[in-house]
Parts: structure tokens; C-alpha cells; sequence
């Protein structure tokens, strides 16, 4: 029964396409997360979404928007792909944004790569 | 200074043996603190969460020094299976910072 899911996979297209890749949980938790682990392995948070209140990482581009229809999916929808956005994006959950219940549960990523 | 420095490896330690390695964070304001896994071509998963007067899950523990700002994790008893990249992760609250660290590559040898 997985915790967080995410679809794609993976996903193959080329610059200036719009994608988006989705994100689920049913671990009944009220924060999701939206990063980036680029081709050195750093992991970078873009974006958290706690009831209807959007963080957001000042550094991605605002091409990146997260979309929310409900608590238990964050959706990551792209415009105009460049080859600097090839990385694995890993969307994660948590009960809480603060305090000691935060632990963050992570999907098995998308694997993206801009041709 | 980063904000969260972490020496990125690899270890080459012998099964059995003991390994320890740190996590320096710069910012003293920090409230969390995590110690992640992450196996190749895998997604991160929570290891121990850090506490202030230090804890132990089996054969990891870990414990935090607010004075030098560093969390450390010690593993015992090392086992193939632990072969991972350790990654540390700090969290500000107020700031709503989460902020991981690069990763030390862990190699488990027989």
C-alpha cells in the first residue's frame, strides 16, 4: 500500500514542452512538498503547501507551479521545459509543517529528462 | 559557511566495524534536525529524527551539539545493508527553512 505515489516515473520530452507530473498521499497528512535532486545529488525544496498556503522556494522558476485540488494531492505542472530542469522531482508529505511530527515521507520520484 | 555542510565520502569501512560521521549546520536558530537515507536510485527515507539529549534506534544514535552546532550518527556493528548516502537535514520553523544536506556516501565492505 504505497504512502506517497507519484506518475510518471519517468518522463522523456523536449525543451519548451509543458509537462506535469502528480503526486498522492493517503497517509492522511495535511503538508506536502514538492524538490528537486539535481544531477549531484543535492536535494532542494521548491515548494511547500500546508492548507491552501503556498511556500515557495525564491529561488525556482516561476515557471514551476504546484496545483492543489485537494489535501491529499500536489500536483507539479511545468511550462516551457529547459534542460536545466532534467533531475529527479521527489514530492513528499508530513503530518505537520512544524513542530516534532514534521518527518517527511518521500514518493520514489519522477525522473526527468529535457532533450 | 554553508548552511548545512556535510563531508561527502565515500567511507570505506569494513562490516562490523563502527562508523561515525558529522553534520554541521550554521544557522543557531535551527529546531529540527533528521538524519535521512537514501539508497541508489532510491528516495530519501527517514532514518531517526535528532533530540536534544541524543538517542539510539538499535545499532544507530544519534546526538545533537547545539554549542558547535553539529548533529553526528554513529553505527555499530555495520552491515552490507547499510551502504547509503546519510543525508542531514535541518529545519527552521519560524523561517519554514528545510534544508538538507549533500550527503555522505556510506560503502559497507565484506
Amino acid at each position: 500500500d504505497t504512502a506517497v505515489s507519484q506518475t510518471p516515473k519517468y518522463l522523456v520530452t523536449q525543451m519548451g514542452n509543458d509537462k506535469s507530473i502528480k503526486c498522492e498521499q493517503n497517509l492522511g497528512h495535511d503538508t506536502m512538498y514538492w524538490y528537486k535532486q539535481d544531477s549531484k545529488k543535492f536535494l532542494k525544496i521548491m515548494f511547500s503547501y500546508n492548507n491552501k498556503e503556498l511556500i515557495i522556494n525564491e529561488t525556482v522558476p516561476n515557471r514551476f507551479s504546484p496545483k492543489s485540488p485537494d489535501k491529499a494531492h500536489l500536483n507539479l505542472h511545468i511550462n516551457s521545459l529547459e534542460l536545466g530542469d532534467s533531475a529527479v522531482y521527489f514530492c513528499a508529505s508530513s503530518q505537520d509543517l512544524a513542530g516534532p511530527s514534521y518527518e517527511q515521507y518521500f514518493g520514489p520520484g519522477t525522473r526527468l529528462t529535457v532533450t | 559557511r554553508k548552511e548545512v555542510e556535510q563531508d561527502p565520502g565515500p567511507f570505506n569501512v569494513p562490516e562490523g566495524a563502527t562508523v561515525a560521521f558529522n553534520c554541521t549546520y550554521s544557522n543557531s536558530a535551527s529546531q529540527s534536525f533528521f538524519w535521512y537515507r537514501q539508497d541508489c536510485r532510491k528516495e530519501p527515507k527517514l532514518l531517526m529524527s535528532v533530540y536534544s539529549s541524543g538517542n539510539e534506534d538499535g545499532r544507530f544514535t544519534a546526538q545533537l551539539n547545539r554549542a558547535s552546532q553539529y548533529i553526528s550518527l554513529l553505527i555499530r556493528d555495520s552491515k552490507l545493508s547499510d551502504s547509503a548516502t546519510y543525508l542531514c537535514v535541518v529545519r527552521d520553523w519560524r523561517d519554514d527553512k528545510i534544508i538538507f544536506g549533500k550527503g555522505t556516501r556510506l560503502h559497507i565492505l565484506p
